[in-house]
């Protein structure tokens, strides 16, 4: 199993351009993340997929858009990027069973810079 | 979400025993206490987990105390490669209807020193 897969590794943008950050997990989960951790901090929700067909707002969705292709792939959309939108983004998964769930498994990170 | 307070920054020698200390006051009767590992350029990773009194894995052993408003991460005989940030959470963690979510704060900055 890869776990969670995130494309691209890196990216450079200048403001106002869009770009679609992909992540994928071949482990069946059913719920997935995206976060952004700026330097020195903790990771920030941006937004979350509790189930395919679903996704909901985290602590910073303003100026991004997430698809929940199927169960495997959770997108997320920058429309239009800013210098203030540069980070490292994760992508995260966790099993559901019905039960408590705690244990999240992090993609290895998308590190994006807008000019 | 209960808030969770923690050092900033630790520095320990190889191979002691290093504590850090979580403050959680606010904890709710449904709250787990988990506990993240993240290596600099890497994704945060799992390391243990607890509701209360004492957990013990290969990695850590988890110490909460019978009122539950802190814990303390235990890693023994540290080495080089513990050299992470180390991340306290503390939340619901049910899975099915309704949110899911995770609050991770700055973290504690552990360097181990040779």
């Amino acid at each position: 199993n890869a776990g969670v897969t995130q494309t691209p590794k890196f990216q450079v943008l200048k403001t106002g351009q869009s770009m679609t950050l992909q992540c994928a997990q071949d482990m069946n989960h059913n719920s997935m993340y995206w976060y952004r951790q700026d330097p020195g901090m903790g990771l920030r929700l941006i937004y979350y997929s509790a189930s395919e067909g679903t996704t909901d707002k985290g602590e910073v969705p303003n100026g991004y858009n997430v698809s929940r292709l199927n169960k495997r792939e959770f997108s997320l959309r920058l429309e239009s990027a800013a210098p203030s939108q540069t980070s490292v983004y994760f992508c995260a998964s966790i099993p559901t069973s019905g039960g408590p769930v705690y244990e999240q498994y992090f993609g290895p990170g998308t590190r994006l810079t807008v000019t | 979400l209960a808030k969770t307070t923690q050092p900033i920054s630790m520095d320990s020698y190889e191979g002691q025993e290093v504590n850090i200390t979580c403050s959680h006051n606010n904890i709710a009767t449904n709250d787990y206490i988990t506990w993240y590992q993240q290596f600099p350029s890497q994704g945060p990773r799992f390391i243990i987990q607890g509701y209360k009194t004492k957990v013990t894995n290969e990695v850590a052993s988890l110490f909460i105390p019978a009122d539950r408003k802190s814990s303390t991460l235990s890693l023994p005989r540290v080495s080089l490669s513990d050299t992470a940030v180390y991340y306290c959470l503390v939340g619901v963690a049910y899975s099915g209807a309704g949110s899911y979510q995770l609050t991770f704060g700055k973290g504690t900055k552990l360097s181990v020193i040779p």
